[in-house]
């Protein structure tokens, strides 16, 4: 049980497009999903919290216009990435809260070019 | 502000061998702790986490770590290192006022090779 999906798992785009990355709890309901972002040999950073029918949190230092987070469903987070550059390129990995603690997807790996 | 300090950021050990990992966090009261193994191009398994109780934690693959509240710890050890154990490993405090599964803060990590 406990299992996040993130998809797609690899993406590569064109500096100045947009690029949406999902994540989905497969059989459990998450009323809150966190967005990290991973530099190569880096710590995981958080970058936003993502709660169910409202707004994201936001962590200091994040732009929120930049990348927008929706969390229309128990089971579904979604973030774009609006405008990329090549400086967004990084691993961003979710992970879905439930009782017993977070559990984290796969990751994405987002290449802008 | 919490925060964690993984000091070693690389360790090499052979096969076979005994393996600690260290963390020391900063959170002013009593923590939540998580070890997490993360392979290559991966996302994050938990391996096991310290919410009460029995400061020597079992967790999955052979693990184990001990909080040791005097010295702000939760070392990660197992007794016999196998190949496979070869990763990166994380550990996170998380907040015990929200329940442990809010936000996290992580170390940077230490990367494991194991020689064969």
């Amino acid at each position: 049980g406990a299992v996040v999906s993130q998809h797609p798992s690899r993406v590569i785009c064109k500096s100045g497009t947009s690029v949406k990355i999902e994540c989905r709890s497969l059989d459990f309901q998450a009323t809150t999903m966190f967005w990290y972002r991973q530099f190569p040999k880096q710590s995981l950073m958080l970058m936003a919290t993502s709660n169910e029918g409202s707004k994201a949190t936001y962590e200091q230092g994040v732009e929120k216009d930049k990348f927008l987070i929706n969390h229309a469903s128990l089971t579904l987070s979604t973030l774009t990435v609006t405008s990329a550059h090549p400086e967004d390129s990084s691993f961003y990995i979710c992970s879905a809260r439930a009782q017993a603690g977070q559990y984290f997807g796969p990751g994405t790996r987002l290449t802008v070019t | 502000a919490q925060s964690v300090t993984q000091p070693d950021i690389h360790i090499t050990v052979s096969e076979g061998a005994s393996l600690e990992l260290r963390c020391n966090y900063s959170y002013g009261a009593t923590p939540y702790l998580f070890w997490y193994v993360q392979s290559p191009g991966q996302g994050l398994q938990l391996l096991l986490k310290y919410f009460s109780g029995d400061t020597l934690v079992q967790g999955i693959k052979g693990f184990e770590a001990e909080f040791k509240r005097s010295q702000s710890s939760f070392n990660l050890r197992k007794p016999s290192v196998h190949w496979s154990d070869a990763a990166e490993y994380f550990c996170a405090v998380g907040d015990s006022t929200q329940g442990g599964s809010e936000k996290l803060v992580f170390g940077k990590g230490t990367k494991l090779t194991v020689n064969p």
